[in-house]
C-alpha cells in the first residue's frame, strides 16, 4: 500500500497570514492532485501536477510537485476565511490505467479566523 | 448539473442489518469508485469499477460488496453492518483521459449502532 502523509493535520491561523501544507510519500507518483472539501460535501479538485519540479499557481494558492515526484506542497498567501476547509492530496501511480486509482493523504484541516 | 448523486444522505442501522447505498452519475464516465472517510484518515478506497461489467477491490473491501448495474450506476452493499463501518461514504466517477479528476457525490453519513 502506498502511503501519503500530510502535515500538519490541523492548522489555525488569522486572516492575512500565510500557510503551507505538506504531502509526502516514499513512492513515486505519475501525478498528484489537490482537493478541497467543505463540510457536508465531497472533495473538489483544485489542481493536478504532473512534472517533477512543477509549480502551479491558482490565485493565492501555489502548488509544487517535488523533483522526484514523491512529495508536494500547497502554499496559501494572505489566507482568507473563505480558504477554510479540508485539503486533501491524492497521488496516482498510473496515467492511463483503467480506473486510475488514487491514494489519498489523511487531510489537513485549515481554519482561517477573521 | 447533477454530476454524482448519492442516496440516502443519512442512515442509521442496527448491527447486523443490511443496506445498499446508491450512486448514479450523468457524465458518461467509465470509472466509478466507492470510498469511506473517517476522521484523520482521508479517503480510503473500498471498491472501484473501471468500466461497466467490471469491479475490483480497493484498500478496505472486507464487509462490502458492489454492483455496477450499468454505466451510470454503482451500488455499495453492506450485508451485515458492524459498528466499525460507521463512516461517511463517498462515490466518485472519472472520465477516461489521463489526468482527469474524480468527481465526488456529497456523501452518505452512515451510523451503525
Amino acid at each position: 500500500t502506498q502511503l501519503l502523509e500530510q502535515s500538519p493535520q490541523f492548522l489555525s491561523i488569522q486572516e492575512g497570514e500565510n500557510l503551507t501544507v505538506y504531502c509526502n510519500s516514499s513512492s513515486v507518483f505519475s501525478s498528484l492532485q489537490w482537493y478541497r472539501q467543505e463540510p457536508g460535501e465531497g472533495p473538489v479538485l483544485l489542481v493536478t501536477v504532473v512534472t517533477g519540479g512543477e509549480v502551479k499557481k491558482l490565485k493565492r494558492l501555489t502548488f509544487q510537485f517535488g523533483d522526484a515526484r514523491k512529495d508536494s506542497s500547497l502554499h496559501i498567501t494572505a489566507a482568507q476565511p473563505g480558504d477554510t476547509g479540508l485539503y486533501l492530496c491524492a497521488g496516482a501511480q498510473k496515467v492511463m490505467a483503467a480506473g486510475n486509482k488514487l491514494t489519498f493523504g489523511g487531510g489537513t484541516r485549515v481554519l482561517v479566523k477573521p | 448539473n447533477a454530476g454524482v448523486t448519492q442516496t440516502p444522505k443519512f442512515q442509521v442501522l442496527k448491527t447486523g442489518q443490511s443496506m445498499t447505498l446508491q450512486c448514479a452519475q450523468d457524465m458518461n464516465h467509465n470509472s466509478m469508485y466507492w470510498y469511506r472517510q473517517d476522521p484523520g484518515m482521508g479517503l480510503r478506497l473500498i471498491y472501484y469499477s473501471a468500466s461497466e461489467g467490471t469491479t475490483d477491490k480497493g484498500e478496505v473491501p472486507n464487509g462490502y460488496n458492489v454492483s455496477r448495474l450499468n454505466k451510470r450506476e454503482f451500488s455499495l452493499r453492506l450485508e451485515s453492518a458492524a459498528p466499525s463501518q460507521t463512516s461517511v461514504y463517498f462515490c466518485a466517477s472519472r472520465g477516461p483521459d489521463g489526468y482527469q479528476p474524480q468527481h465526488f457525490g456529497d456523501g452518505t453519513r452512515l451510523s451503525i449502532l
